[in-house]
Parts: C-alpha cells; structure tokens; sequence
C-alpha cells in the first residue's frame, strides 16, 4: 500500500526558534499534499493545501508567514514552523494525495509532536 | 460551510460487544462519506467509505451507511475485539475538492 512518512517523529525546541518538518511519500508521486494539526482530544484541522511547483493555499487563520510550506518536488511536501512559540505545541499531520478526483486517495504519515519550551 | 459531529468519546466496551458511533454532518452538495481508524504511533487509515445516498461501507467487520434524510454515518460493528482499539475518526469530502474535513475523533478502548 501507498506509504507516506514524517521526520522527525517528535521534537523539542527552545521558543523563538525555527523547525522543519518533512513529508514523504515512499512508494508513489503526489501532486497535492496536506498539512494537518490536531491538538489532544480534537478533531484534525486543515492548515494549508500544498500542490507541487507551486504556492501552497491556506486556510482562514493560518499564519502563512509563520508556517512556510515547500513543495519541492512529487513526493517531499516540507513544513516550517518558524520562530516557534509554546502555543504552538501541537501535533502535524501530512497526508499525500495521489492525484485522483477522490478524497479517498490520501494517505496520511503518522504525525509529528511539536513541544515548544 | 461543512462540518462533522461526532460522538464524544472515551468509549470503552468489552470483547465481543455491539459498537456504535455516531457521525452527523453538513454540507452542501453531496459529499462523500468516510471512517479513518488511528491506531496508537501511527497515522491515520481509511476504515470505510460511502459516496452517494444510501451506499454502506464496510471493511473487517465495520459497517455504515450514508443516511441523507438524516445526515449520518454512524459507525458500527457487531463483535468488538481487543484489537479494535483505536480513535476513530469521521470525515467528509466534497464533491470536487480533495479536502477533508474531520470529526473531533472517538477514543475507543475494548477490554478482554
């Protein structure tokens, strides 16, 4: 089955610092990918929708200065979260699409815990 | 704009109950409807689907049908096992769009 993985799993940083966090699909090319963020108990919430070659498209109240979204290449979809600060502890999902009309192509990575100190 | 209402959670059932969990929605157009399953560390997977009035999805046991009269999906499956344990989460999909949009998740615990 398609396959999409997230580095890193989980990290730390210090507040006022920049992380990157990386979206790859393994076994196919995906021409939109998606960034989630889910907060403990809640639902997942749509951020932005990155399409390859071009801007990503974010959502109402999604700071596209803060949360700078690169999508390089077909299968790496990147997420920086810059000068990250504790309110942004969270944890980010990706999902990749494989570009069919349905939304039942996307497959998801298994998320990445952001802890801002 | 859409949204989906999803039973509030922890639940917690023993081995070989009957599940259900609610699902509602609202959306405009005809969405399609689905059930993604997040096992603990990894992320999440398709469970089931349905695309139009009427249709069940169904997979390993789970079932649910998209109700327009009612706008659910409620998930349901009739033998739980310990290995069900997971979150559950129901979502929509609009017509054209890719996007989805998720339900606040169900925390489901079967115990032996």
């Amino acid at each position: 089955g398609a396959v999409v993985s997230q580095h890193p799993s989980w990290v730390i940083c210090k507040s006022g610092t920049s992380v990157k966090i990386e979206c790859r699909s393994l076994d196919f090319q995906a021409t939109t990918m998606f960034w989630y963020r889910q907060f403990p108990k809640q639902s997942l919430m749509l951020m932005a929708t990155s399409n390859e070659g071009s801007k990503a498209t974010y959502e109402q109240g999604v700071e596209k200065d803060k949360f700078l979204i690169n999508h390089a290449s077909l299968t790496l979809s990147t997420l920086t979260v810059t000068s990250a600060h504790p309110e942004d502890s969270s944890f980010y999902i990706c999902s990749a699409d494989r570009g069919s009309s349905r939304a039942d192509t996307q497959y998801f990575g298994p998320g990445t815990r952001l802890t801002v100190l | 704009g859409n949204s989906v209402t999803q039973m509030e959670g922890p639940v917690t059932l023993s081995e070989e109950a009957f599940l259900t969990i609610n699902c509602t929605y609202t959306a405009t157009g005809y969405p399609s409807l689905f059930w993604y399953v997040q096992y603990p560390g990894e992320g999440l997977q398709l469970l089931l689907k349905a695309t139009k009035a009427d249709d069940k999805g169904s997979n390993k046991g789970f079932e649910a049908t998209y109700r327009k009269e009612t706008t659910s999906f409620h998930l349901e499956k009739g033998s739980v096992q310990v290995s069900d344990s997971a979150v559950y989460f129901c979502a929509l999909g609009s017509g054209s769009a890719r996007q989805l949009t998720f339900g606040s998740g169900t925390q489901l615990t079967v115990l032996p």
